[in-house]
């Protein structure tokens, strides 16, 4: 059975500096991996999708890495900002029926 | 503007009583899906939908049903049978099931409080 794990559970920052989010995950046959990001009583935004034969993936500020063969990824946060204060969450598809799985998150404050 | 619309944002019941949220997206997109968020567990899938008129029982499907008439809309239904209704429920989409390269796409969600 798949397990996601994202540590810290919370992580808080001042404004301006470069940060780095974990996910680990357990089975590494996966089909891809996705990067979404939560506000406060709010849906999932997603900001970046890897799929397994990719490293990474670039949007703006962010980059996405993955290692599959040690069920890793991390997403490089450049410059926060305030306003990237949110929960962050990674999600890893695979199995015979192509099952996401999402880890519980890191909530990331950035302090101005 | 493409995306998912759920609805209402906030929902009200009593203990007993059936209740339906809504979902509805005008992405063109194959695939929905229903999960559940409650404090500290993460995402529980409840339902999914590879296409219309399909669905299949995610993890948690026990005391739920939905319907997938119509590619745009999923509602699902939250009966008396569940055991612990209240929670904040997310509806989802993305353009098939099975790509590699298909992102998920969430609606607003919807907090449903049963008392």
């Amino acid at each position: 059975k798949q397990e996601v794990t994202q540590i810290p559970a919370a992580l808080s920052v001042p404004e301006g500096e470069n940060l780095v989010l974990n996910c680990s995950f357990t089975d590494s046959a996966i089909y891809n991996l996705q990067w979404f990001r939560q506000d406060p009583g709010k849906g999932l935004t997603s900001l970046l999708l890897i799929q397994s034969s990719q490293r990474e993936q670039t949007s703006g500020r962010l980059n996405a890495s993955l290692d599959k063969s040690s069920g890793r990824s991390t997403l490089y946060i450049a410059a926060s900002q305030p306003g990237d204060s949110a929960t962050y969450l990674c999600a890893v598809r695979g199995g015979s029926n192509y099952k996401l799985t999402f880890g519980k998150g890191t909530l990331l404050t950035v302090n101005p | 503007d493409g995306g998912i619309t759920q609805s209402p944002k906030y929902l009200f019941r009593k203990e007993g009583q059936n209740v339906t949220l809504s979902c509805e997206q005008n992405l063109n997109h194959d695939a929905m899906y229903w999960y559940r968020q409650d404090p500290g567990q993460g995402l529980r899938l409840i339902y999914y939908s590879q296409i219309v008129n399909d669905f299949q029982k995610g993890d948690i499907a026990e005391g739920y049903s939905v319907s997938r008439e119509k590619k745009e809309s999923f509602p699902l239904t939250v009966t008396s049978a569940q055991k612990n209704p209240t929670a904040f429920y997310l509806c989802a989409s993305s353009m098939t099931y099975s790509s590699y390269n298909s992102p998920l796409h969430f609606g607003n969600g919807t907090r449903l409080t049963v008392t």
